[in-house]
């Protein structure tokens, strides 16, 4: 089965609203984790990643920190925007440690800000 | 500007054909990947490959065919075995290795199926 276990969407939010998409992970050891976004029609693109247990990844507002204890890296952001409406997808390197740098993804959580 | 272009965007094909998804980058990433994304189903990888001349298969390679002449280009092909080839095609490459490195993505490629 899938490592990898995002909130289930639509979240729908109104404008300047707290935002706080779950995502927790199994894994063996403590790979990388990422956030990615994809905005309508396009392909993805990389939000925030963390690298080691009790890293904070952030960027454009947006933060996760890296909780080994809960195996989650919750992504959030204080005030929502209608441009921040897009599809987020959670996701871990596939090997920790090992050659390649293979994901593995979340389902994706779909986010609507509403004006 | 470096990135990854995939085209086209928008393809369309007629149930039977084979048919060929551009990938090309210019960021001297060493590894490629091709994903399907369907819908409610996040992304699932199809083939990888580390270096030129060498790919592995991925979660869901039957159907698909791939090749990587040069360090730039990673094509997929979608053959006509392939039981449901109607997604949004995703390509990505990235640096080999090493824990803090990321996978860049394409636009993405529709492939519509009929």
């Amino acid at each position: 089965g899938n490592s990898v276990t995002q909130m289930e969407g639509p979240v729908t939010l109104s404008e300047e609203a707290f935002l706080t998409i779950n995502c927790t992970y199994t894994a063996t050891g403590y790979p990388s984790l990422f956030w990615y976004v994809q905005y309508p029609g396009e392909g993805l693109q990389l939000l925030l990643k963390a690298t080691k247990a009790d890293d904070k990844g952030s960027n454009k507002g947006f933060e996760a920190t890296y909780r080994k204890e809960t195996t989650s890296f919750h992504l959030e952001k204080g005030s929502v925007q209608v441009s921040d409406s897009a599809v987020y997808f959670c996701a871990r390197r596939r090997n920790y440690g090992g050659a390649t740098n293979k994901l593995i993804f979340g389902t994706g959580t779909l986010l609507a800000v509403q004006p | 500007d470096g990135g990854i272009t995939q085209s086209p965007k928008y393809l369309f094909r007629k149930e039977g054909q084979n048919v060929t998804l551009s990938c090309e980058q210019n960021l001297n990433h060493d590894a490629m990947y091709w994903y399907r994304q369907d819908p409610g189903q996040g992304l699932r990888l199809i083939y990888y490959s580390q270096i030129v001349n060498d790919f592995q298969k991925g979660d869901i390679a039957e159907g698909y065919s791939v090749s990587r002449e040069k360090k730039e280009s990673f094509p997929l092909t979608v053959t006509s075995a392939q039981k449901n080839p109607t997604a949004f095609y995703l390509c990505a490459s990235s640096i080999e290795s090493g824990q803090a490195y990321e996978q860049y993505f394409g636009p993405g490629t529709r492939l519509t199926v009929t």
